[in-house]
C-alpha cells in the first residue's frame, strides 16, 4: 500500500460514454501526476499539478480532462475516447514537483478499456 | 534528463542475490538515480535511489560507480515476489520528467 488510491481498478467504457478516474493520496504530497502506460510501451507521463495548479500537459488529446480540486484529489475525466486510449492509467504523487529528491509513488492503476 | 541503458531481461535463482545493472553515462552532476519495479498490471513500486553514495534500505542496495556513469541494484536474497520488470531512471532538479525506459523484466526462477 503506497497511499495513493485509484479507483475504479478496472472500467470498460464505450465510445461514446463520459467516464471518470479517481485519485487519492493521503501522504501529505503537493504534486499529482497522471501517466498513461500502454501494452509493451514505456509509461507516458501526461499531467502535472503542483499545488493544484495544471504545470504540464503533454500534448494530450482534449478527450481527457484533468481536475485537480486539492492537493490530495485528482481527476481524470473520459468523454468520446478510442479503442487506442486501452491502458494502464496510473495516479503517483510526491512532496513537491520538480525536485530531484522528491520520490514519486505510485497507484495501482485503473485498467481501462475502450470498446 | 539523461537515458539509461538496461539489458531486456534476466533469469536469477530463488535465494540468490541479483544484481541489475543500468548505465548513465551522460548523467550530470545534479541527477538522481532511482530505481523502481512493477509487478504485472501494478503500478511502479519505489526501491531506492542515489545521488554519490552507496545507498541501502530493507528492499534492497544500490551501488553508484565513482565516475556515476553506471549503477546497480542488488536484491540480497531474491524471492519469486521479486520477479518484476525493473527500472533505473535519472533525474535532474528541474523539471517533472521521470522517464522510465523500458527496465529490465527480472524472472526469479525456484
Amino acid at each position: 500500500e503506497t497511499g495513493v488510491t485509484q479507483t475504479p481498478r478496472h472500467l470498460v467504457m464505450g465510445m461514446t460514454n463520459k467516464k471518470s478516474l479517481k485519485c487519492e493520496q493521503h501522504l501529505g504530497h503537493n504534486a499529482m501526476y497522471w501517466y498513461k502506460q500502454s501494452a509493451k510501451k514505456p509509461l507516458e507521463l501526461m499531467f502535472v499539478y503542483n499545488f493544484k495548479e495544471q504545470t504540464e500537459n503533454n500534448s494530450v488529446p482534449s478527450r481527457f480532462s484533468p481536475e485537480c480540486p486539492n492537493s490530495s484529489h485528482l481527476f481524470l475525466h473520459l468523454h468520446t475516447l478510442q479503442p487506442e486510449d486501452s491502458a494502464l492509467y496510473l495516479c503517483a504523487s510526491s512532496p513537491v514537483g520538480g525536485l530531484a529528491g522528491s520520490t514519486r509513488y505510485f497507484g495501482a492503476g485503473t485498467r481501462l478499456s475502450v470498446l | 534528463d539523461a537515458k539509461t541503458t538496461q539489458p531486456p531481461s534476466m533469469d536469477c535463482a530463488e535465494g540468490r542475490a541479483a544484481n541489475l545493472p543500468c548505465n548513465h553515462s551522460t548523467i550530470s552532476g545534479n541527477e538522481y538515480v532511482y530505481w523502481y519495479r512493477q509487478i504485472h498490471s501494478q503500478g511502479p513500486q519505489y526501491i531506492i535511489h542515489g545521488l554519490k553514495n552507496n545507498e541501502t534500505n530493507e528492499m534492497a542496495s544500490l551501488i553508484i560507480t565513482e565516475d556515476r556513469k553506471s549503477s546497480t541494484l542488488i536484491l540480497p536474497h531474491a524471492t519469486l515476489r521479486d520477479t518484476a520488470v525493473y527500472y533505473c531512471i535519472v533525474r535532474s532538479n528541474t523539471g517533472n520528467q521521470f522517464y522510465f525506459g523500458t527496465g529490465t523484466s527480472l524472472t526469479v526462477i525456484p
